[in-house]
């Protein structure tokens, strides 16, 4: 089975900087079937990306995902306040552990 | 309005049983694979288990094996989860989800959850 390792754990930051969100798997992904969720908390997941660089329906374009084989990456431009929460990737079924994204 | 609301979670004893359902409206249920998704408190995801658009092909993770059983109704637009022998290590909220058409993993709609509690 394939385990997804996210990094870092917990990523401070001020609104308007720049984040980067890693994801690494265990095996080459290949295709690059990846996605991306956010959680807030008491909320369900919501998916932001799709096949590893598609943003879902009504995500706004300062997220954005790259990546192929082991190696993938989530990138918020400019972090809003409503942008800190929890980020998971998942691949065919695994989830990553998590990156906290907190106020700095 | 497309959504899925789930349904069922309860306090239950170890070794009991409970039968989770998620009604979903606003969308054609038949044309989508579904899953269920758990989240213990304070953890994160585990895909417990998936179901085919026409209920012919179900996956599990290993950890409810046996224990639980995923199912469909498109009559009904409703899915289910069968949960037996419930153990201390099995509370969470269930989540229902759609999967984006094709049959990728990838969630795009995701029910509010419903909480699993196991005590004695």
């Amino acid at each position: 089975e394939i385990v997804l390792t996210q990094s870092p754990g917990t990523l401070s930051l001020s609104p308007g900087e720049s984040a980067t969100l890693s994801c690494r798997a265990s095996q080459s992904l290949g295709s690059g079937e990846l996605a991306w969720y956010q959680q807030k908390p008491g909320q369900a997941p919501r998916l932001l990306i799709y096949r590893a660089s598609t943003r879902a329906t009504g995500i706004p374009d300062r997220f954005s995902g790259r990546g192929s084989g082991t190696d993938f990456t989530l990138s918020i431009s400019r972090v809003e306040p409503e942008d800190f929460a929890v980020y998971y990737c998942q691949q065919r079924g695994p989830f990553g552990q998590g990156t906290k994204l907190e106020i700095k | 309005e497309v959504q899925l609301v789930e349904s069922g979670g309860a306090l239950v004893q170890p070794g009991g049983s409970l039968r989770l359902s998620c009604v979903a409206s606003g969308f054609t249920f038949s044309r989508f694979w579904m899953s269920w998704v758990r989240q213990a408190p304070g953890k994160g995801l585990e895909l417990v288990a998936n179901i085919n658009e026409e209920g012919t092909y179900t996956s599990h993770v290993d950890s409810v094996k046996g224990r639980f059983t995923i199912s469909r109704d498109n009559a009904r637009d409703a899915l289910y989860l069968q949960m037996n022998s419930l153990r201390a290590d099995d509370p969470a909220v269930y989540y229902c989800a759609r999967h984006i058409p094709g049959g990728a993993m990838d969630l795009d709609l995701w029910g509010q959850g419903t909480l699993v509690t196991v005590s004695s």
